[in-house]
């Protein structure tokens, strides 16, 4: 069936390395992306976004690709932080399911000091 | 600006016992969501508002789970009965409407089924 997921359940990095967390979706109708951030006992929090007619975006020391030839969405994290250990989950907007928002299973980011 | 808040934060019952749950939105946001988050996996919609309508529950299992927004601002959930596999941690989200934005999570209340 189709699914957004993660290539990686668990990343561990080192602090003031750079981290990438990938995410594969299945489903050609998605246009719109979405990575947030999960730390223990809170909710979700929203990271950044990105929509199907752009490849790339920037935020502040985080920016997500999008490749649609393959299906691909990842998020990189410049010069990593104690502070971003994290569950990471990407979710897309399935226009052929109603606009429902799908979440892959999560990564979880490990940062060692 | 004040985020989702949601209560209780924390909330213990024996199976076929019923539960609710509150949301208050961001001011101003149209629509509603109610996710369901199992342990180790990422959230799953159980129902959206727009407003005080209903735009999508078909996630929503009908027999026990309830949830209405009456006057398109807070949200109550309700289960009746419980079972032992709705241990979870139930998100409320609210976006400005139902378009291209991202959703906006209250830390969620954590149930657990006895």
């Amino acid at each position: 069936g189709e699914s957004v997921g993660l290539h990686l359940p668990t990343l561990s990095v080192q602090e003031g390395d750079n981290s990438i967390i990938n995410c594969a979706y299945s489903n050609s109708a998605s246009d719109y992306f979405i990575w947030y951030k999960q730390e223990s006992g809170k909710g979700p929090q929203f990271i950044i976004d990105i929509r199907s007619n752009m490849d790339k975006r920037q935020g502040q020391r985080v920016t997500v690709l999008l490749n649609k030839t393959v299906k691909h969405l990842s998020l990189q994290i410049a010069a990593t932080q104690p502070g971003d250990s994290a569950v990471y989950f990407c979710a897309e907007k399935r226009y052929n399911q109603g606009g429902k928002l799908i979440f892959g299973q999560g990564t979880e980011l490990s940062v060692k000091p | 600006e004040a985020g989702v808040a949601q209560s209780p934060r924390y909330k213990i019952i024996e199976k076929r016992q019923s539960v609710a749950f509150w949301c208050n939105p961001i001011s101003g946001h149209a629509t509603l969501y109610w996710y369901q988050q199992i342990l180790g996996q990422g959230p799953k919609l159980l129902i959206q508002f727009q407003n005080n309508g209903v735009v999508d529950d078909s996630q929503l299992p009908k027999d026990r789970f309830s949830a209405e927004r009456l006057k398109g601002v807070d949200s109550t959930l309700k289960i009746q009965p419980a079972k032992l596999e709705d241990s979870a941690v139930y998100l409320c989200a609210s976006s400005p409407g139902s378009g291209n934005q991202p959703q906006h999570f209250g830390d969620g209340t954590r149930l657990s089924i006895l």
